[in-house]
């Protein structure tokens, strides 16, 4: 399969806890992007990350990516429980294909 | 605007019908995608149109027939489903891969589809 593998799956936290989740990837990218999804729904973008950068930030967000190891880290920090949602990396070979991690799943409990 | 609509948001049909998924948006994109998604898996894509063209096909069975009747509108019609094509059918947009290095996509939120 071309997914990315992403870990862990799932993920529980409380509220104010940060949460990491790693994505890996199998071949070399344009651009590394970190997609959310709530229950059922659409998918909202997130933050991208180019082949050329290490980190980037966006809010609460702290994207990290190392291309020598194919992997790529999303940190969310002092969560809230709105942040519960299933959270997707996605990378681009083609530039306009994206391919989807296997997904983590996390929750926030108040 | 920066929305991309999908309609209707739940469709039940049966194997021998025949129905069309649309999707729009007004947001000047010039890709367009179409992907399925099952319960607890990550989206797959199926079909993506670039200027209005058939770019990738993603070995889609022929019961799946997309169309893009212009910059704005995307269909997907639908004939002779099985069951096991149930799944949330999620369309997207973005600026093609030639004119940046980002791709972001913007995504409608789905059409639920049940195959009986």
């Amino acid at each position: 399969s071309q997914q990315g593998e992403e870990d862990p799956q799932a993920l529980s936290i409380q509220e104010g806890e940060n949460a990491t989740m790693n994505c890996s990837y199998k071949t070399s990218i344009n651009n590394l992007q970190w997609y959310r999804q709530n229950s059922g729904r659409g998918l909202v973008h997130l933050i991208l990350i180019r082949s050329n950068e290490r980190e980037k930030h966006s809010g609460r967000l702290r994207v990290t990516l190392d291309t020598s190891k194919k992997s790529s880290s999303l940190l969310i920090t002092a969560s809230r429980a709105a942040d519960t949602a299933s959270y997707f990396c996605a990378t681009s070979t083609r530039t306009d294909k994206l391919i989807f991690g296997t997904g983590t799943r996390l929750q926030v409990f108040p | 605007d920066t929305e991309v609509t999908q309609t209707p948001k739940h469709l039940v049909m049966g194997m021998t019908n025949k129905k069309s998924l649309k999707c729009e948006q007004h947001m000047g994109h010039r890709a367009m995608y179409w992907y399925k998604q099952k319960a607890k898996k990550p989206p797959e894509l199926m079909f993506v149109y670039s200027y209005e063209k058939l770019s990738i096909n993603e070995s889609v069975p022929s019961r799946f027939s997309p169309e893009c009747p212009n910059s704005s509108l995307l269909n997907l019609h639908l004939h002779a489903l099985q069951p096991e094509d149930s799944a949330l059918y999620l369309c997207a947009s973005s600026h093609p891969g030639g004119l940046a290095s980002y791709n972001e996509q913007f995504f409608g939120p789905g059409t639920r589809l049940t195959v009986l």
